[in-house]
């Protein structure tokens, strides 16, 4: 089944406890994308890649890494996490890069509660 | 101002009614998607539009690309259709998203 998959889909951690988001797909898609839902303020992209290696900044950047370096996969890293970064988060895929329209395919999301 | 803009942000109606959702952008976009959110958080794309009309069963949506305007509609409605209903552009390579529309359909 075409799908993206997200790990985990909750979890609660401490200030400053690194932590990995796990995000990968199985159609080979180029693009994938990760995002953050807060409420009043909807949904952000935080970071994007548009191919193996490379990665690119969305509009929510600070606090957050993330690495491309296999096409399936898209880990976001919080190094060193802060309450503000208690959100829903999506990781999402696309077939292809380039411009134009492009199906966005969304995993399950995870729920991140930072204390 | 918002890049992208949609009304209204709640709407309650009766099961039947028809259903219309307004999303306005102020950017070039290569695409324009609308989403549903169910309670419970899952996102599903309904419709990719860069021109023009489609139509899925009882959803049509619609983008006039002069305005920079597209309307999601829903016929007939049933509470099972009650959930955000998100809209979203794509220009260069980022996503940006509207405030959603909560919509809720009662019996």
């Amino acid at each position: 089944e075409a799908q993206v998959t997200q790990n985990p889909r909750y979890l609660i951690t401490v200030t400053g406890k690194k932590l990995t988001v796990t995000c990968s797909q199985n159609m080979n898609h180029e693009y994938m994308s990760w995002y953050r839902q807060d409420p009043g303020l909807g949904l952000r992209q935080i970071y994007y890649s548009m191919n193996v290696e490379v990665t690119d900044k969305g509009d929510v950047p600070e606090g957050y890494k993330v690495s491309r370096k296999e096409k399936r996969n898209f880990p976001l890293i919080l190094e060193s996490p802060s309450p503000n970064q208690t959100s829903l988060y999506f990781c999402a895929s696309s077939p292809n890069a380039g411009e134009g329209p492009h199906e966005q395919y969304f995993g399950p999301g995870t729920r991140l509660t930072v204390t | 101002k918002n890049e992208v803009e949609q009304s209204p942000q709640n709407l309650t109606a009766q099961e039947g009614e028809f259903i219309t959702i307004n999303c306005s952008y102020s950017v070039g976009i290569s695409a324009l998607h609308w989403l549903q959110q169910h309670p419970g958080g899952g996102i599903v794309s309904l419709f990719m539009l860069s021109s023009g009309k489609k139509k899925h069963g009882r959803l049509i949506a619609t983008i006039n690309i002069q305005e920079k305007h597209s309307s999601l509609h829903i016929t007939a409605s049933h509470p099972r259709d009650s959930a955000v209903y998100i809209c979203a552009v794509r220009y260069s390579q980022k996503l940006v998203f509207g405030q959603g529309t909560r919509l809720t359909i009662n019996p």
